[in-house]
Protein backbone atom coordinates (compact mmCIF):
# COMPACT_ATOMS: atom_id res chain seq x y z
CA UNK A 1 0.00 0.00 0.00
CA UNK A 2 0.69 3.69 0.65
CA UNK A 3 1.76 5.28 3.06
CA UNK A 4 2.41 9.04 4.01
CA UNK A 5 4.32 9.56 7.63
CA UNK A 6 4.57 13.20 9.13
CA UNK A 7 4.56 14.44 12.55
CA UNK A 8 0.69 15.95 13.12
CA UNK A 9 1.41 18.94 14.81
CA UNK A 10 4.70 21.07 16.01
CA UNK A 11 5.48 24.22 17.82
CA UNK A 12 8.56 26.32 17.03
CA UNK A 13 9.46 29.95 18.75
CA UNK A 14 9.65 32.90 16.52
CA UNK A 15 13.40 33.44 14.54
CA UNK A 16 14.37 29.49 15.77
CA UNK A 17 14.54 26.70 12.56
CA UNK A 18 12.41 23.95 12.41
CA UNK A 19 12.67 20.65 10.47
CA UNK A 20 9.32 18.94 9.67
CA UNK A 21 10.02 15.25 8.34
CA UNK A 22 8.09 13.10 5.87
CA UNK A 23 8.66 9.47 5.07
CA UNK A 24 6.68 7.88 2.14
CA UNK A 25 5.86 4.33 0.64
CA UNK A 26 4.57 4.47 -2.92
CA UNK A 27 4.25 2.50 -5.80
CA UNK A 28 6.98 4.00 -8.24
CA UNK A 29 8.17 7.31 -7.31
CA UNK A 30 7.79 10.58 -9.41
CA UNK A 31 9.24 13.61 -6.84
CA UNK A 32 7.56 14.86 -4.02
CA UNK A 33 6.03 18.03 -2.98
CA UNK A 34 5.50 20.26 -0.29
CA UNK A 35 2.63 22.62 0.09
CA UNK A 36 1.51 24.93 2.40
CA UNK A 37 -1.81 25.38 4.00
CA UNK A 38 -3.12 28.40 6.39
CA UNK A 39 -6.55 27.31 8.01
CA UNK A 40 -9.59 27.80 5.77
CA UNK A 41 -7.50 28.86 2.71
CA UNK A 42 -6.08 27.04 -0.12
CA UNK A 43 -2.61 25.12 -0.36
CA UNK A 44 -0.07 26.97 -1.83
CA UNK A 45 2.81 25.46 -3.52
CA UNK A 46 6.65 25.46 -1.74
CA UNK A 47 8.91 22.83 -3.23
CA UNK A 48 9.42 20.20 -5.73
CA UNK A 49 12.28 17.43 -5.27
CA UNK A 50 12.94 15.05 -8.19
CA UNK A 51 16.52 13.86 -7.29
CA UNK A 52 18.03 13.59 -4.03
CA UNK A 53 19.90 16.44 -1.86
CA UNK A 54 18.37 20.11 -0.82
CA UNK A 55 17.11 22.42 -2.92
CA UNK A 56 17.14 25.74 -0.88
CA UNK A 57 14.53 28.89 -2.08
CA UNK A 58 14.77 31.85 0.61
CA UNK A 59 14.03 30.74 4.20
CA UNK A 60 12.57 27.09 3.24
CA UNK A 61 14.67 24.29 1.88
CA UNK A 62 13.55 20.76 0.78
CA UNK A 63 15.81 17.99 0.95
CA UNK A 64 15.17 14.15 -0.71
CA UNK A 65 16.75 11.15 -0.06
CA UNK A 66 14.87 8.36 -2.53
CA UNK A 67 16.87 5.27 -1.37
CA UNK A 68 15.43 5.61 2.46
CA UNK A 69 11.68 7.25 1.08
CA UNK A 70 12.80 9.90 3.30
CA UNK A 71 12.24 14.22 3.01
CA UNK A 72 11.85 16.99 4.87
CA UNK A 73 11.62 20.60 4.75
CA UNK A 74 12.97 23.08 6.55
CA UNK A 75 12.16 26.76 7.60
CA UNK A 76 14.46 29.00 8.86
CA UNK A 77 14.10 32.84 10.73
CA UNK A 78 10.46 31.88 11.70
CA UNK A 79 7.74 33.92 11.32
CA UNK A 80 4.45 33.89 12.87
CA UNK A 81 3.32 33.76 9.30
CA UNK A 82 4.53 30.47 9.05
CA UNK A 83 1.88 29.46 11.41
CA UNK A 84 0.14 27.01 8.88
CA UNK A 85 -0.08 23.05 8.18
CA UNK A 86 2.58 21.26 5.43
CA UNK A 87 1.65 19.02 3.37
CA UNK A 88 3.78 16.57 2.40
CA UNK A 89 2.77 14.91 -0.94
CA UNK A 90 5.02 12.21 -3.12
CA UNK A 91 3.76 11.23 -6.98
CA UNK A 92 3.83 7.95 -7.17
CA UNK A 93 4.32 6.03 -10.71
CA UNK A 94 0.80 6.97 -12.15
CA UNK A 95 1.88 10.64 -11.52
CA UNK A 96 -0.46 10.57 -8.87
CA UNK A 97 -0.33 12.87 -5.63
CA UNK A 98 -0.46 10.96 -2.41
CA UNK A 99 -0.94 13.35 0.17
CA UNK A 100 0.50 13.25 3.50
CA UNK A 101 -2.20 14.49 6.53
CA UNK A 102 -0.27 17.23 7.10
CA UNK A 103 1.64 18.91 10.50
CA UNK A 104 0.38 21.85 11.74
CA UNK A 105 3.21 24.08 12.91
CA UNK A 106 2.16 26.57 15.78
CA UNK A 107 4.81 29.11 15.97
CA UNK A 108 4.92 31.24 19.76
CA UNK A 109 6.65 34.67 19.93
CA UNK B 1 -2.57 36.48 -14.15
CA UNK B 2 -1.80 33.11 -11.74
CA UNK B 3 -5.10 33.15 -9.86
CA UNK B 4 -7.78 30.29 -10.13
CA UNK B 5 -10.91 31.65 -9.03
CA UNK B 6 -13.54 29.66 -7.61
CA UNK B 7 -17.50 30.98 -6.77
CA UNK B 8 -18.84 31.18 -4.48
CA UNK B 9 -16.42 31.09 -1.38
CA UNK B 10 -19.58 29.68 0.91
CA UNK B 11 -22.43 27.39 0.07
CA UNK B 12 -25.50 26.22 1.90
CA UNK B 13 -27.59 23.97 0.37
CA UNK B 14 -30.17 21.49 1.32
CA UNK B 15 -30.44 17.58 0.14
CA UNK B 16 -32.90 18.14 -2.52
CA UNK B 17 -31.27 21.14 -3.59
CA UNK B 18 -29.28 21.74 -7.12
CA UNK B 19 -25.99 24.25 -6.95
CA UNK B 20 -23.64 24.36 -9.06
CA UNK B 21 -19.82 25.70 -8.31
CA UNK B 22 -17.49 27.24 -10.26
CA UNK B 23 -13.78 27.24 -11.31
CA UNK B 24 -11.67 29.44 -13.66
CA UNK B 25 -8.20 30.14 -15.01
CA UNK B 26 -6.64 32.09 -17.57
CA UNK B 27 -2.86 30.50 -17.66
CA UNK B 28 -3.35 28.41 -20.25
CA UNK B 29 -3.41 25.79 -18.08
CA UNK B 30 -4.68 22.17 -19.83
CA UNK B 31 -5.31 20.04 -16.61
CA UNK B 32 -7.98 20.96 -13.98
CA UNK B 33 -9.28 18.90 -10.91
CA UNK B 34 -11.86 18.60 -8.15
CA UNK B 35 -10.54 18.17 -4.55
CA UNK B 36 -12.34 17.84 -1.61
CA UNK B 37 -10.70 18.45 2.09
CA UNK B 38 -12.37 17.45 5.45
CA UNK B 39 -10.80 19.01 8.36
CA UNK B 40 -7.80 18.55 9.52
CA UNK B 41 -7.07 16.17 6.46
CA UNK B 42 -5.49 16.43 3.40
CA UNK B 43 -7.17 16.84 -0.16
CA UNK B 44 -8.93 13.92 -1.74
CA UNK B 45 -8.88 14.01 -5.49
CA UNK B 46 -12.14 13.89 -7.17
CA UNK B 47 -11.75 14.46 -10.76
CA UNK B 48 -9.16 15.41 -13.70
CA UNK B 49 -9.81 17.04 -16.77
CA UNK B 50 -6.91 16.84 -18.54
CA UNK B 51 -7.47 18.83 -22.19
CA UNK B 52 -11.25 19.07 -21.31
CA UNK B 53 -11.83 15.61 -20.96
CA UNK B 54 -12.63 13.83 -18.03
CA UNK B 55 -9.11 11.38 -17.74
CA UNK B 56 -9.87 10.61 -14.03
CA UNK B 57 -12.91 9.85 -11.83
CA UNK B 58 -11.76 9.18 -8.16
CA UNK B 59 -14.58 6.69 -8.12
CA UNK B 60 -17.03 9.82 -7.02
CA UNK B 61 -20.62 9.44 -6.11
CA UNK B 62 -23.17 10.33 -9.13
CA UNK B 63 -24.36 13.35 -6.94
CA UNK B 64 -21.05 15.16 -8.24
CA UNK B 65 -21.29 15.99 -11.81
CA UNK B 66 -17.88 17.73 -13.29
CA UNK B 67 -18.29 19.66 -16.41
CA UNK B 68 -15.16 21.62 -18.55
CA UNK B 69 -17.28 23.77 -21.12
CA UNK B 70 -13.98 25.24 -21.85
CA UNK B 71 -10.36 25.02 -21.77
CA UNK B 72 -10.30 28.13 -18.91
CA UNK B 73 -13.52 26.59 -16.99
CA UNK B 74 -14.46 24.04 -14.57
CA UNK B 75 -18.20 23.03 -12.91
CA UNK B 76 -18.90 20.56 -10.46
CA UNK B 77 -22.79 20.36 -10.52
CA UNK B 78 -24.47 19.42 -6.82
CA UNK B 79 -27.60 17.53 -6.38
CA UNK B 80 -29.35 15.42 -3.76
CA UNK B 81 -26.36 15.56 -2.05
CA UNK B 82 -25.70 14.47 2.03
CA UNK B 83 -24.61 15.86 4.96
CA UNK B 84 -21.44 13.93 5.01
CA UNK B 85 -20.67 15.87 1.61
CA UNK B 86 -20.44 19.27 3.68
CA UNK B 87 -16.08 20.38 3.04
CA UNK B 88 -14.03 22.49 1.70
CA UNK B 89 -14.17 21.97 -2.25
CA UNK B 90 -10.49 22.89 -3.77
CA UNK B 91 -10.33 23.58 -7.75
CA UNK B 92 -6.73 23.25 -9.07
CA UNK B 93 -4.64 23.91 -12.19
CA UNK B 94 -1.63 22.63 -13.53
CA UNK B 95 0.32 23.82 -16.79
CA UNK B 96 0.86 20.41 -17.97
CA UNK B 97 -1.98 18.88 -19.65
CA UNK B 98 -1.41 14.81 -19.37
CA UNK B 99 -2.99 15.68 -15.35
CA UNK B 100 0.53 14.66 -13.94
CA UNK B 101 -0.44 16.70 -11.05
CA UNK B 102 2.92 19.12 -11.26
CA UNK B 103 2.74 22.13 -9.47
CA UNK B 104 -0.96 22.82 -8.60
CA UNK B 105 -2.29 26.30 -8.26
CA UNK B 106 -5.14 26.05 -6.21
CA UNK B 107 -8.41 28.38 -6.21
CA UNK B 108 -9.57 29.78 -2.52
CA UNK B 109 -12.11 27.16 -2.33
CA UNK B 110 -15.75 26.72 -1.73
CA UNK B 111 -16.95 26.20 1.79
CA UNK B 112 -19.97 23.88 1.20
CA UNK B 113 -22.40 23.23 4.21
CA UNK B 114 -25.16 20.46 3.32
CA UNK B 115 -28.39 20.50 5.69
Amino acid sequence: GQNIDQPTEMTATEGAIVQINCTYQTSGFNGLFWYQQHAGEAPTFLSYNVLDGLEEKGRFSSFLSRSKGYSYLLLKELQMKDSASYLCAPRDSNYQLIWGAGTKLIIKP
Amino acid sequence: DTEVTQTPKHLVMGMTNKKSLKCEQHMGHRAMYWYKQKAKKPPELMFVYSYEKLSINESVPSRFSPECPNSSLLNLHLHALQPEDSALYLCASSQDGAGAQEKLFFGSGTQLSVL
